[in-house]
């Protein structure tokens, strides 16, 4: 089954960048969306179609991919943007959703 | 405004069947795909399966098959997440999601505030 490895836990100073990976095999053909989910919350929808944002994301957010890797990138992190990080990608090879295993972002 | 309001938190013990409740409003409930996505305690997000109120056309996670019935009320814009006999290890947060237009590849963009479902004897 399709898998996608994100690291457990990144760390960033506030006002520097972050930056969250999720690698899996030929995700280069798939399209990666980014949730957010903060303590007690449900998960946001921050990125979707690997780059697109919804309406209301701040700018801050964007998402790239190279390689077997997508990443999701927050610019001039704010203590607000602590939170787990989740990927999602639809396995169309197997007809099934997978997330990554979530990454918790601290911001020091 | 779309909104998914979930239905309350649950206490069962090991056996017992459980039903827990999605209600949608603010747009066509049978023309989107909505369903389930588990959270174990401190653990990431699992995909559960979904379901096109429109048709009952339902997709269930390999992990989730025969485990879960999801069902969906188009009478009432109501989904629906059922266990006939539960376990401990279903402790869990419930979210139902709704994914957005254009099939069941689209991303889910909208959430519900989820369910806490315990099971302990």
């Amino acid at each position: 089954s399709y898998v996608l490895t994100q690291p457990p836990s990144v760390s960033v100073a506030p006002g520097q960048t972050a930056r969250i990976t999720c690698g899996g095999n030929d995700i280069g053909s798939k399209s990666v969306h980014w949730y957010q989910q903060k303590p007690g919350q449900a998960p946001a929808l921050v990125v979707y179609d690997d780059r697109d944002r919804p309406s209301g994301i701040p700018e801050r957010f964007s998402g790239s991919k190279s390689g077997n890797t997508a990443t999701l990138t927050i610019s001039r992190v704010e203590a607000g943007d602590e939170a787990d990080y989740h990927c999602l990608v639809w396995d169309n090879s197997s007809d099934h959703w997978v997330f990554g295993g979530g990454t918790k972002l601290t911001v020091l | 405004e779309v909104q998914l309001v979930q239905s309350g938190a649950e206490v069962k013990k090991p056996g017992e069947s459980l039903k827990i409740s999605c209600k949608a409003s603010g747009y066509s409930f049978t023309t989107y795909w909505i369903g389930w996505v588990r959270q174990m305690p401190g653990k990431g997000l699992e995909w559960m399966g979904f379901i096109y109120p429109g048709d009952s056309d339902t997709r269930y996670s390999p992990s989730f098959q025969g485990q879960v019935t999801i069902s969906a009320d188009k009478s009432i814009s109501t989904a629906h997440l059922q266990w006939s006999t539960l376990k401990a290890s279903d402790t869990a947060m419930y979210y139902c999601a709704r994914l957005a237009g254009g099939g069941i590849g689209a991303p889910m963009n909208y959430w519900g505030q989820g369910t806490l479902v315990t099971v302990s004897s």
